[in-house]
């Protein structure tokens, strides 16, 4: 079982759909979470940061946590052909970056 | 600042043939990370530094790779002998201590022929 699992898409929606993007893990020491969005042909970018337990909103973007599951999402309001990219959820156990996990990613296409 | 500078963009190479990868990191992040990013393993970490100094280079996949920092604005990392299996995008990043983002380069896209 690889430490962080992420369904690898493609995943396709109509612009102004919810969409939900998932990650599980095994490692219960993980304390921070992170969602990167990488556009083709350029290198991640971090989206939203949360730590522990609990939901964090930053406009149409939602990250929850769920430790107790090992499980995190995030979720976009009213996703825009704009947030066409791939979301790659990290983790660390420590709030400094060298033993950030990265899950594979998902792949998103809104479609106008 | 202009972010995590990486040299060249793209490289195109013949099997055997060494190849250097260059990152220069954003001024005042002190640590540096080296990542592969392949369609079948995702983003792997290769190698990562800190102040410098090489702390943990078990992603390195195996001794054809070398990584190195002489300075707080410049790393490479080298391949020789290059191999096919080598094809995949190469990333470096830089963070710090008090920041857990780490900022991304471009990348540069290998090609192993």
């Amino acid at each position: 079982q690889k430490e962080v699992e992420q369904d690898p898409g493609p995943l396709s929606v109509p612009e102004g759909a919810i969409v939900s993007l998932n990650c599980t893990y095994s490692n219960s020491a993980f304390q921070y979470f992170m969602w990167y969005r990488q556009y083709s042909r350029k290198g991640p970018e971090l989206l939203m940061y949360t730590y522990s337990s609990g939901n964090k909103e930053d406009g149409r973007f939602t990250a929850q946590v769920d430790k107790s599951s090992k499980y995190i999402s995030l979720f976009i309001r009213d996703s825009q052909p704009s947030d066409s990219a791939t979301y790659l959820c990290a983790m660390s156990a420590t709030n400094y970056g060298q033993n950030f996990v990265f899950g594979p990613g998902t792949r998103l296409s809104v479609l106008p | 600042d202009a972010g995590v500078i990486q040299s060249p963009r793209h490289e195109v190479t013949e099997m055997g043939q060494e190849v250097t990868l260059r990152c220069k990191p954003i001024s005042g992040h002190d640590y540096l990370f080296w990542y592969r990013q392949t369609m079948m393993r995702g983003l792997e970490l290769l190698i990562y530094f800190n102040n410098n100094v090489p702390i943990d280079d078990s992603g390195m996949p195996e001794d054809r790779f070398s990584a190195k920092m002489p300075n707080a604005s410049f790393s490479t990392l080298k391949i020789q002998p290059s191999e096919p299996r080598d094809s995949a995008v190469y990333f470096c990043a830089s963070s710090t201590r008090e920041n857990t983002e780490a900022f991304f380069g471009q990348g540069t896209r290998l090609t192993v022929v």
